[in-house]
């Protein structure tokens, strides 16, 4: 079953602690994108990897951190530098060419920091 | 800056009524845009592109490079259109980078 897979759906964490959301695909899809989805605010890039051992700051890096080692993960941590962690955070992936904007995402890890 | 703008939170219509969902970019360059869905308990998803000139369940959606729009449109609104929707705004100068605008809630009522 192809898709993107992210995981876990739910994460507590204290304050102070980094945090790792996961993010795999099957997709053979070049291109991943983290997002941060708040009420009233849509979707802000977090960061976003064309390439495997590339990445380039979104609008909202602060905080974040990422690795792209293979093609198919792109990890996210949550540092502790990260002033407001509490979001949904939604994975995507998209192939270059005529697919290009065409992203298909995975259904959001929520993260609550006590 | 660059930046896409959905100016309604909330959109609410009856059955068979028109819609217009609203959404104005802000870029120099040559844009590239989307309208993105999300219906309830599902994953967001791509509805429709404006280099494909298409209809997508009914909706379409205009370049209007003069005032900066790309307004998403259906002629007569059906409940199952019920969803969030975001337009999208693309750069491939900035190697793929893609940014939404805040969303539009649309309620379709009976």
């Amino acid at each position: 079953d192809g898709g993107i897979t992210q995981s876990p759906k739910y994460l507590f964490r204290k304050e102070g602690q980094n945090v790792t959301l996961s993010c795999e695909q099957n997709l053979n899809h070049d291109a991943m994108y983290w997002y941060r989805q708040d009420p009233g605010q849509g979707l802000r890039l977090i960061y976003y990897s064309q390439i495997v051992n590339d990445f380039q700051k979104g609008d909202i890096a602060e905080g974040y951190s990422v690795s792209r080692e293979k093609k198919e993960s792109f990890p996210l941590t949550v540092t502790s530098a990260q002033k407001n962690p509490t979001a949904f955070y939604l994975c995507a992936s998209s192939m270059p060419g005529p697919s290009r904007g065409e992203l298909f995402f995975g259904e959001g890890s929520r993260l609550t920091v006590l | 800056a660059q930046r896409v703008t959905q100016p309604e939170k909330l959109l609410s219509v009856f059955k068979g009524a028109p819609v217009e969902l609203k959404c104005n970019y802000s870029y120099s360059g040559s844009p590239e845009l989307f309208w993105y869905v999300q219906y309830s308990r599902q994953r967001l998803q791509l509805l429709l592109r404006h280099i494909s000139r298409e209809s997508i369940k009914g909706f379409t959606a205009d370049l209007n490079k003069g005032e900066t729009s790309f307004h998403l449109k259906k002629p007569f609104a059906q409940e199952e259109d019920s969803a969030m929707y975001y337009c999208a705004l693309s750069f491939y100068n900035q190697g793929g980078k893609l940014i939404f605008g805040q969303g539009t809630e649309l309620s379709v009522k009976p």
